[in-house]
């Protein structure tokens, strides 16, 4: 089956640039999202990239898919203390129905 | 819209003891999933419908877990007996046909019944 990692943790300051980073195995995914949780929360969408971009921008967020090394990053810019959270990538696979998640990565905003 | 809601929210029984999670989807929507949440394995997907109908069911880990969706605006995942290793949290989130013509199946989440069993 599909196997998407992601680091744990991560740290920053206010006002920096937080890159989360995930990789996957399947390569006939079609779709790559990105979720926020926050504590006692479900998952929100934040966003999510076709496979055949390259490069998704909204607003103060940057989706990059490198579907050669099957990497995908979210880059926060000017991260705020709001957006600590859990983030978590995942990726469509099962003929469009089944959304695999990453273990997710902690973002700890600092002051 | 209220988003898709779930109950109860928080739920605490002793091992053996049936346990009843529901989950009502947003309006409109075709597809229901419901996710299972630990520290150890993440988010894992149980089972899904679609128009009411179970389509996958590989994730439901074993026997003791059951999935029903009886109508289109209602489900329950029921745990008979319950034991200490269920606890987790549990999701449910609800997609469209719609946002599937874009090929993007954009699931929206519940916020969750965190159950532990004693």
């Amino acid at each position: 089956g599909e196997d998407v990692e992601q680091s744990l943790f991560l740290s920053v300051r206010e006002g920096d640039s937080s890159v989360i980073n995930c990789t996957y195995t399947d390569s006939s995914s079609t779709y790559l999202y990105w979720y926020k949780q926050e504590p006692g929360a479900g998952l929100q969408l934040l966003t999510y990239i076709f496979s055949n971009m390259d490069m998704k921008q909204d607003q103060r967020l940057t989706v990059l898919l490198n579907k050669k090394d099957k990497h995908l990053s979210l880059r926060i810019a000017d991260t705020q203390t709001g957006d600590s959270a859990i983030y978590f990538c995942a990726v469509l696979t099962g003929g469009g129905n089944k959304l695999t998640f990453g273990t997710g990565t902690q973002l700890k905003v600092e002051l | 819209d209220a988003g898709v809601i779930q109950s109860p929210r928080h739920e605490v029984t002793e091992m053996g003891q049936e346990v009843t999670l529901r989950c009502k989807p947003i309006s409109g929507h075709d597809y229901l999933f419901w996710y299972r949440q630990t520290m150890m394995r993440g988010l894992e997907l149980l089972i899904y419908f679609n128009n009411n109908v179970p389509i996958d069911d590989s994730g439901m880990p074993e026997d003791r877990f059951s999935a029903k969706m009886p109508n289109a605006s209602f489900s329950t995942l029921k745990i008979q007996p319950s034991e200490p290793r269920d606890s987790a949290v549990y999701f449910c989130a609800s997609s469209s046909h719609r946002d599937r013509v874009s090929g993007a199946n954009v699931l929206t989440f519940g916020a969750g019944s965190r159950l532990t069993v004693l």
